[in-house]
């Protein structure tokens, strides 16, 4: 079975760019997770969604992150303008249903902000 | 407030030592899950277990074995005779079921070296 999908791997871009992630979850889990990862720290959510809907984005900061799922499967994460304090891998995870649910997660794509 | 300790920052242990990893948690919820994450440095995460807080049986699983004891609120994750390749980052985390939405809540993480 294939695992969860994420692309790119790595990013550089320069602050006040666009950037976009995307993110293909295991087939037939219904909930997707966008997480942020900071050097040295554990992972912190910044949405979820059930099926095409995002059941909690409390912490993403919707000024200038947004994202999109919407058939229900693949989802995008976007940072608009992108800052220098945005560098982080950025995770995406998938479970079968919602939490407590285990949950699987992907590569990870590591931005780097300059 | 849900919080996930590990102390540990990082270990560094020799090939074939064992090795505990500590991990505390705090939670007001009465049913709650406890995970624990491996994050090699290829940066995925990889699942080792998910334990739910009305089993309090302590698992085994080949090298890897989990001690959960609610009385200390503690989960912690043993390597017996640790080799090279369990080299990585490990992650605790936390989810409360009636509390946001059974959000994970990770730990700091424990790095942890093995050197042949």
């Amino acid at each position: 079975e294939a695992g969860v999908v994420q692309s790119p791997r790595y990013k550089i871009i320069e602050k006040k760019q666009p950037v976009a992630f995307w993110c293909n979850p295991i087939s037939g889990h219904n909930t997707l997770y966008w997480y942020r990862q900071n050097l040295g720290q554990g992972p912190e959510l910044l949405i979820r969604y059930e099926n095409e809907e995002a059941v909690d984005d409390s912490q993403l900061p919707k000024d200038r992150f947004s994202a999109e799922r919407l058939k229900g499967v693949d989802s995008t994460l976007k940072i608009q303008p992108a800052e220098l304090g945005d560098s982080a891998v950025y995770l995406c995870a998938s479970s079968l249903d919602r939490p407590p649910e285990t949950q699987y997660f992907g590569p990870g794509t590591r931005l780097l902000v300059l | 407030a849900q919080k996930v300790t590990q102390a540990q920052t990082e270990i560094s242990v020799v090939e074939k030592e064992d090795v505990t990893l500590d991990c505390v948690y705090e939670t007001r919820d009465t049913t709650y899950y406890l995970f624990w994450y491996k994050q090699p440095p290829s940066g995925e995460l990889v699942f080792l277990i998910r334990r739910n807080s009305f089993d309090e049986q302590n698992e085994i699983s080949g090298r890897y074995s989990w001690n959960f004891q609610k009385s200390t609120s503690s989960f912690n994750f043993t390597i017996t005779a640790s080799q090279v390749v369990d080299s990585a980052v490990y992650f605790c985390a936390l989810s409360e079921v009636n509390n946001q939405g059974g959000k994970l809540i990770f730990g700091q993480g424990t790095e942890l070296s093995v050197k042949p």
